[in-house]
């Protein structure tokens, strides 16, 4: 079954600086991945997914994210943050034997950015 | 487009009394639809996988008696929590998923319940 590590529960970084956020998965099989940002007392909205095709996958407001096979990772980057992307990010992983069906997520990352 | 819509956005219970919650996809058709959980500062959970027109699906560990689930359209789905309890409280979040469209799931706003 596969699985998805956030290992970072939080991340501060200042506005304008860049920010990663890592990702891990667990799979055996062909996968899916995704990144969702979820803002306080809302559901989550898509920034980005990858399904095949390039590793280097760009989304919504200026985020993107690399598919890494053998490292298993799929980290979501963004070269230049603002106030405005405080939220938590869940990065999503969904497989093949499922159908690509079911969504497992991460335990998410908290993004805090101060001025 | 693909806007999913979830009533109530809160609601407030005493124990021993069950909830509605309603999801609905207002601008697309959904023949699959899914439940989850989300506890305080937690991760989704996936409780279980609604199809239009047939029972639902549920993960191990819930409760399919307690969270009953009625897909009857392909535009909304029901999620009833019978005889709830305090431990019920959370933070249920639907998601629909584009017909047709591979693994594309769109999310409702989510429904804060809490039970007293």
């Amino acid at each position: 079954a596969q699985s998805v590590t956030q290992l970072d529960s939080q991340v501060p970084v200042f506005e304008e600086a860049p920010v990663e956020l890592r990702c891990n998965y667990s799979s055996s099989v062909s996968v899916y991945l995704f990144w969702y940002v979820q803002y306080p007392n809302q559901g989550l909205q898509l920034l980005l997914k990858y399904l095949s095709g390039s590793t280097l996958v760009k989304g919504i407001n200026g985020f993107e994210a690399e598919f890494n096979k053998s490292q298993t990772s799929f980290h979501l980057r963004k070269p230049s943050v603002h106030i405005s992307d405080t939220a938590e990010y869940f990065c999503a992983v969904s497989e093949m034997n499922t159908g690509f069906q079911k969504l497992v997520f991460g335990t998410g990352t908290r993004l805090l950015v101060s001025p | 487009g693909a806007v999913v819509s979830q009533h109530p956005s809160r609601v407030i219970c005493k124990s021993g009394t069950s909830v509605k919650i309603e999801c609905r996809s207002l601008d697309f058709q959904a023949t699959t639809m899914f439940w989850y959980r989300q506890f305080p500062k937690q991760s989704l959970m996936l409780m279980a996988t609604s199809n239009e027109g047939s029972k639902a699906t549920y993960e191990q560990g819930v409760e399919k008696d307690k969270f009953l689930i009625n897909h009857a359209s392909l535009t909304l789905s029901t999620l009833t929590v019978t005889s709830a309890h305090p431990e019920d409280s959370s933070f249920y979040i639907c998601s629909a998923r584009l017909q047709g469209a591979v693994n594309e799931q769109y999310f409702g706003p989510g429904t804060r319940l809490t039970v007293t």
